[in-house]
Formats: structure tokens, sequence, C-alpha cells
């Protein structure tokens, strides 16, 4: 079956304590894209890969980081959250970049 | 940077009604993609318009797409109760870097009353 798999679904953390939450998709997509949905504020990119080692920054890339070593695969670091990052995020892939996008079932991330 | 304004931003209607919500965007797309989210999950893809197309359908929806207009709209006929999500628009964009990628509206909340 298709999937973006995302762990942890649901996270609570400290301010400053460093996490990752992980994706993995199985269609061999090219792209992969991190998402964060607030309220009011809809959908935004956070970083987006083209294909293995190849990443840029979205509409708000700050205090996160991403990496793609394999193309399966598009992590999403925060070194040192703080509660602006309290959110809902979705990892997304698709075969080219304005393409049909498929997404995770979300990260509910909160930062205390 | 946002491109794809739905509008109106909540509807509620009772099941057998049909939904109409509407998308505007502000500059020239390659195409245009609804989405469909339930509550705190992913969003799903739902059909893909391009610019030289007008309207398309898949099963219950209708997309329309005027490119003079800069608009879009997603019908869903004889709606159900199991269509209460929030749909969302989203366009190809191009970034200051030269790069296309896609930007999402803020959503239509639809409610389905049974």
């Amino acid at each position: 079956e298709a999937q973006v798999t995302q762990n942890p679904r649901y996270l609570i953390t400290v301010t400053g304590k460093k996490l990752t939450v992980t994706c993995s998709q199985n269609m061999n997509h090219e792209y992969m894209s991190w998402y964060r949905q607030d309220p009011g504020l809809g959908l935004r990119q956070i970083y987006y890969s083209m294909n293995v080692e190849v990443t840029d920054k979205g509409d708000v890339p700050e205090g996160y980081k991403v990496s793609r070593k394999e193309k399966r695969n598009f992590p999403l670091i925060l070194e040192s959250p703080s509660p602006n990052q309290t959110s809902l995020y979705f990892c997304a892939s698709n075969r080219r970049n304005t393409g049909e996008l498929f997404f995770g079932e979300g990260s509910r991330l909160t930062v205390l | 940077s946002q491109q794809g304004e739905e509008d109106p931003q909540a509807l509620s209607i009772q099941e057998g009604e049909n939904a109409t919500m509407n998308c505007s965007y502000k500059t020239s797309i390659n195409n245009l993609q609804w989405y469909r989210q339930n509550s705190g999950r992913g969003l799903v893809h739902l059909i893909l318009i391009r610019s030289n197309e007008r309207e398309k359908h898949s099963g219950r929806l209708r997309v329309t797409l005027d490119t003079s207009k800069k608009s879009s709209s997603l019908l869903i006929t004889a709606s159900r109760a199991a269509d209460t999500a929030s749909y969302f628009c989203a366009t190809d964009s191009r970034d200051q870097g030269g790069s296309e990628k896609l930007v999402f509206g803020k959503g239509t909340k639809l409610t389905v009353n049974p």
C-alpha cells in the first residue's frame, strides 16, 4: 500500500530538548516536504527536498533542520524546540514538485 | 506566501444538499488541486485540474476552473455526513528563487448535518 509514515504521531516535550520526527515513503518519490498546520494560518511549508542530498527552505524554516540521506526518508529535526513550534506537522511526498501530494497522518507536537 | 484563498471559511448544510466551495488565486498557474482533510488527519488528494481545462468530474465531485477570473470551484453533489471535513485548494507558485511549489489556502470547513 502506497503510504507516507511519520512518527511519533503525538509528542509532548519541553523547551530545548532536541527531537526528531521521522518520515518515510514507499512510493519512490523524488520530492518530499514538511508542513506545519496552525489554526488560522493554514498549511505552511517548512522545508522540501528535490532528491537525495538536495534540500531547500520553505516558507517557515526557522528553528528546523532536515536531511535527505536516502530517497525514502526525510526526518525533521528540532534542535532546540520552543513553545511557538507547538503545531500539527505533516510530511508529504510527490513524484514532481507540483504534482499530487501524498500526506502522512500528522504528528501533533506540544512544546512546554 | 498565500496563493489560494478559499471561500467560504465555513459551510453548514443538510445531507442531500449540494456544497460549493470557491478558491481564488493571484498569479497564473499550471494546475490547481483540491484536497480534503478529516479533523486532525492527513490531507487527501481529490482532484487536479490543469490550466487548459475548464471542468473535471470525479464521482460526486465537480471542479471548475476559470483562469480569466483566477478562480476555481469545488462542487460536492448529494452530500453525505461522511463528507464533513475541511477542503483546501492548492496552486503551483514560483518562489523568489524561481522554484515551483504548491501553496495551500486556509481551507473551507464543511459540516454536513444528518
